[in-house]
């Protein structure tokens, strides 16, 4: 069954830091892993999506990675600003039947001015 | 503007009565899925649709029913809704299965009382 882990639950950095989020699944079998960005109360707002067969993607000051076999997933974050404080998920959609996206439950970031 | 629009956004009820939260999308979307969140549990599917008159149950389907009549709607039925389904529900929707992003819509926030 697959499962994903977000580490850490949550996270407070002063304004200007580099931060990564992780993300790690145990089932390899995925088509594609997705960053999301949640605001309080708020819809999800897709940030990236890698491919199965990618390695990494970028989108301005956002880069995420992927290494399949190990099963893990990077968010990184440069020159955080407060504007960045939010709940960031990652999410994997699984081969083998249906159409099953599996979350992680989210890293809380707070960057502080 | 391509979206995922969800009715209503807040919906208070008493256990037992009939519910139906609407989800509908504009981008003729093959795919569609139902999710509800909880605290420390994360996003969790409760149905989801890849084509019209074809759906299948996600991880939590219990207490749940939905239809896929035409492409773009895909409504969440509540036949008698408990206290324990009191959470934030969310839509989303995607072109295909394998490469591209799930778009959400801003989510329904039920209380069952």
């Amino acid at each position: 069954k697959q499962e994903v882990t977000q580490i850490p639950a949550a996270l407070s950095v002063p304004e200007g830091e580099n931060l990564v989020l992780n993300c790690s699944f145990t089932d390899s079998a995925i088509y594609n892993l997705q960053w999301f960005r949640q605001d309080p109360g708020k819809g999800l707002t897709s940030l990236l999506l890698i491919q199965s067969s990618q390695r990494e993607q970028t989108s301005g000051r956002l880069n995420a990675s992927l290494d399949k076999s190990s099963g893990r997933s990077t968010l990184y974050i440069a020159a955080s600003q407060p504007g960045d404080s939010a709940t960031y998920l990652c999410a994997v959609r699984r081969k083998g039947g249906g159409f099953k996206t599996i979350f992680g439950a989210g890293t809380r970031l707070f960057v502080k001015a | 503007e391509a979206q995922v629009t969800q009715n209503p956004r807040y919906l208070i009820t008493v256990t037992g009565k009939k519910l139906t939260v609407t989800c509908s999308q504009n981008m003729n979307h093959e795919y569609m899925s139902w999710y509800r969140q909880d605290p420390g549990l994360g996003l969790r599917q409760i149905y989801y649709s890849m084509n019209v008159e074809v759906t299948d149950k996600g991880d939590v389907p219990e207490g749940y029913k939905v239809s896929r009549k035409e492409k773009r709607n895909f409504p969440l039925i509540l036949e008698s809704p408990s206290p324990n389904q009191t959470s934030l529900y969310f839509c989303a929707s995607t072109v295909g299965q394998r490469y591209s992003p799930l778009h959400f819509g801003n989510g329904t926030r039920l209380t069952v009382t």
